[in-house]
């Protein structure tokens, strides 16, 4: 299947740094990418929509200009964590949606990126 | 508004037995992808099994099989022979056809014991 890869896998920050979390398509191009947060035992909320080469598209109730993306080459996207504090510490996730892979529309996931911020 | 709805939070199962988990689904729209997602505690997701909506066989992938109710609204993931590494967190996912709208289940937690 497609490999979807995220870096790092964990990051320690001190408050009021910033962070950045990339996201690449190793075997195909994604015109889309999907940020998600996950909390512990709980399920995958989806933060925005990360189009190449225009803005990102972030759902209701998520600060634009706290969490930055950025989705410059077809195999690549940045989630930036601006100005960071402890309540943003969290799982991060992204995934990438394969148009005509096999046609199923199948979304495929990074390994995913623990951020604590002390 | 699409919905997706998990009423189990915990599952348990015995080795080699049968478990169920459920997912109910809402859409106005006919054609969509319906998934099953599982993530272990390395919380890596992994696609366990798809559905497309337009096919009326279920899907399976060998010890996994779904129970797909279109008019139900209903897709439903059955393991069978259940093995220990299957123990994670399971989530039901639906995906309209333009991609636009991804929405995940609340998840259930499967434990199996030996």
């Amino acid at each position: 299947g497609a490999v979807v890869s995220q870096h790092p896998s964990r990051v320690i920050c001190k408050s009021g740094t910033s962070v950045k979390i990339e996201c690449r398509s190793l075997d195909f191009q994604a015109t889309t990418m999907f940020w998600y947060r996950q909390f512990p035992k709980q399920s995958l909320m989806l933060m925005a929509t990360s189009n190449e080469g225009s803005k990102a598209t972030y759902e209701q109730g998520v600060e634009k200009d706290k969490f930055l993306i950025n989705h410059a080459s077809l195999t690549l996207s940045t989630l930036t964590v601006t100005s960071a504090h402890p309540e943003d510490s969290s799982f991060y996730i992204c995934s990438a949606r394969v148009w005509g892979f096999r046609g199923t529309g199948e979304l495929f996931f990074g390994e995913g990126s623990r951020l604590t911020v002390l | 508004a699409q919905t997706v709805t998990q009423s189990q939070p915990e599952m348990s199962v015995q080795e080699a037995e049968t478990v169920t988990l459920s997912c109910t689904y809402d859409t106005s729209e006919s054609d969509y992808y319906l998934f099953w997602y599982k993530q272990p505690p390395s919380r890596q997701m992994i696609l366990v099994i798809r559905q497309e909506a337009y096919k009326q066989q279920n899907a399976t992938e060998n010890r996994f099989s779904v129970n797909f109710q279109k008019a139900a609204k209903s897709f439903s993931l059955k393991i069978s022979d259940s093995q220990l590494g299957d123990a994670a967190m399971y989530f039901c996912a639906y995906v309209n056809q333009a991609g636009t709208a991804l929405i995940f289940g609340k998840g259930t937690t499967l434990s199996v014991s030996s």
